[in-house]
């Protein structure tokens, strides 16, 4: 079983609608979790962080939700420059941290 | 800005060779980290180090050494490359919740 699984999409969607990915993870101990985005042929960075109350950063929304160990990315009016592949991310035990293969976001004009 | 640095974007070498992959990384990181990335598979680590000459093994070691000798370098070897090697390397570097990449090295085995 994966540690962490994601929907490798691609999701298609046209520009200003909105879109939301999960990622689930089977490790309960988990204790930081993240975002990052991965343009094509280049490195991820950091997106956000995801937090136990959810948060919020700009048209972006992450969610927490520990009792069905999932993460969620939500993102409004959809831009083409938000076209690239999302990354979730889990850290257990300090400094090990699982990655999610990926989920590929086309935005359409 | 934290500045990670790949020696190489792409490389090219046989199997058998002794390859090294250099990471450098200018923000006085005490964790850094080698991965490999792979078409449906993610991320996977192959080792970390947390401080000079301190490693550990990730979840994928096996044919491959570290070497950290200063703080700021941690370079990856592959002992005897072979073609299961061909892949996508991404070294980063850690602080403050952050994992900061470099631009990867595109390693091809033939």
């Amino acid at each position: 079983r994966k540690e962490v699984e994601q929907d490798p999409g691609p999701f298609n969607v046209p520009e200003g609608a909105t879109v939301a990915f999960n990622c689930t993870y089977s490790n309960s101990a988990s204790q930081s979790f993240f975002w990052y985005r991965q343009d094509c042929r280049k490195e991820p960075k950091l997106l956000m962080s995801v937090y136990s109350s959810g948060n919020e950063d700009g048209r972006f929304t992450a969610q927490l939700n520990r009792a069905s160990q999932y993460i969620s990315l939500l993102i409004r009016d959809s831009k083409l420059s938000d076209s690239a592949t999302y990354l979730c991310v889990f850290e257990y035990n300090f400094n090990k941290f699982y990655f999610g293969s990926g989920t590929k976001l086309n935005v359409k004009p | 800005d934290v500045k990670v640095t790949q020696s190489s974007r792409y490389l090219v070498k046989r199997t058998g060779e002794k390859v090294f992959l250099e990471c450098v990384q200018d923000m006085d990181h005490e964790n850094m980290f080698w991965y490999r990335q792979d078409p449906g598979l993610g991320l996977r680590l192959i080792y970390f180090s947390y401080d000079v000459k301190m490693k550990e093994k990730g979840d994928i070691p096996e044919g491959y050494s570290v070497s950290r000798e200063k703080k700021e370098r941690f370079s990856l070897i592959l002992e005897s490359a072979s073609t299961n090697q061909t892949s996508m390397y991404l070294c980063a570097s850690h602080a403050d919740e952050k994992l900061f990449f470099g631009s990867g090295t595109q390693l091809s085995v033939l």
